[in-house]
């Protein structure tokens, strides 16, 4: 099956740091989406992105489909942001896979 | 409404108990799915219910049920669970606007004695 990778596993920022987080596929997708999960457990979507480039508030992604891999760029960081970030898949099945995550504390 | 809603919120079994897990959306969406979440590890998939038809059974126990009475609806009957079974079970629909996005319900933690 199709393979997530997510870097780096964790990061640790200063609040107002900026920081890009990478997620590496090994197959073609048709669905690529970027999650929060707060320390609640509750999946927060921030992007579906399949492809190219999206922007919301401080956060933004970026999709290469053709090149296999996502960025998720965090501007400004504030502690809120802490969580982990789950980068997930669907390579044209029902099968939704997600990456190992990578685990944001910002620092007040 | 991008809602998706899991009753309980917290639930502790033991071992012979027979309980249920609940999840409902009113999205129109046409898929649901269980996922079961582990400590420090990501989501993976259980179940996929297409058009209330399962479609996917990630080789999971027969002590875990699911059931899909109606598009909305989606239960997980649990029976002679075992404390590994301890973790988050979240339930997720896809639809629209985009087919293949998945939104997330809260979960449920579960804890198995």
């Amino acid at each position: 099956g199709i393979q997530v990778e997510q870097s780096p596993p964790d990061l640790i920022l200063q609040e107002g740091a900026n920081s890009t987080l990478r997620c590496n596929f090994s197959d073609s997708v048709n669905n690529l989406q970027w999650f929060h999960q707060n320390p609640w457990g509750q999946l927060i979507n921030l992007f579906y992105i399949p492809s190219g480039t999206k922007q919301n508030g401080r956060l933004s992604a970026t999709t290469v489909a053709t090149e296999r891999y996502s960025l998720l760029y965090i501007s400004s960081s504030q502690t809120t942001d802490s969580g982990v970030y789950f980068c997930a898949v669907d390579n044209y099945g029902q099968n939704f896979v997600f990456g190992p995550g990578t685990r944001l504390s910002v620092l007040p | 409404d991008t809602e998706v809603t899991q009753t309980p919120k917290h639930l502790v079994m033991g071992m012979t108990n027979k309980k249920s897990l609940k999840c409902e959306q009113h999205m129109g969406h046409r898929a649901m799915y269980w996922y079961k979440q582990k400590a420090k590890k990501p989501p993976e998939l259980m179940f996929v219910y297409s058009y209330e038809k399962l479609s996917i059974n990630e080789s999971v126990p027969s002590r875990f049920s699911p059931e899909c009475p109606n598009s909305s609806l989606l239960n997980l009957h649990l029976h002679a669970l075992q404390p590994e079974d301890s973790a988050l079970y979240l339930c997720a629909s896809t639809g629209h606007p985009n087919p293949n996005e998945q939104f997330f319900g809260p979960g449920t933690r579960l804890t198995v004695l």
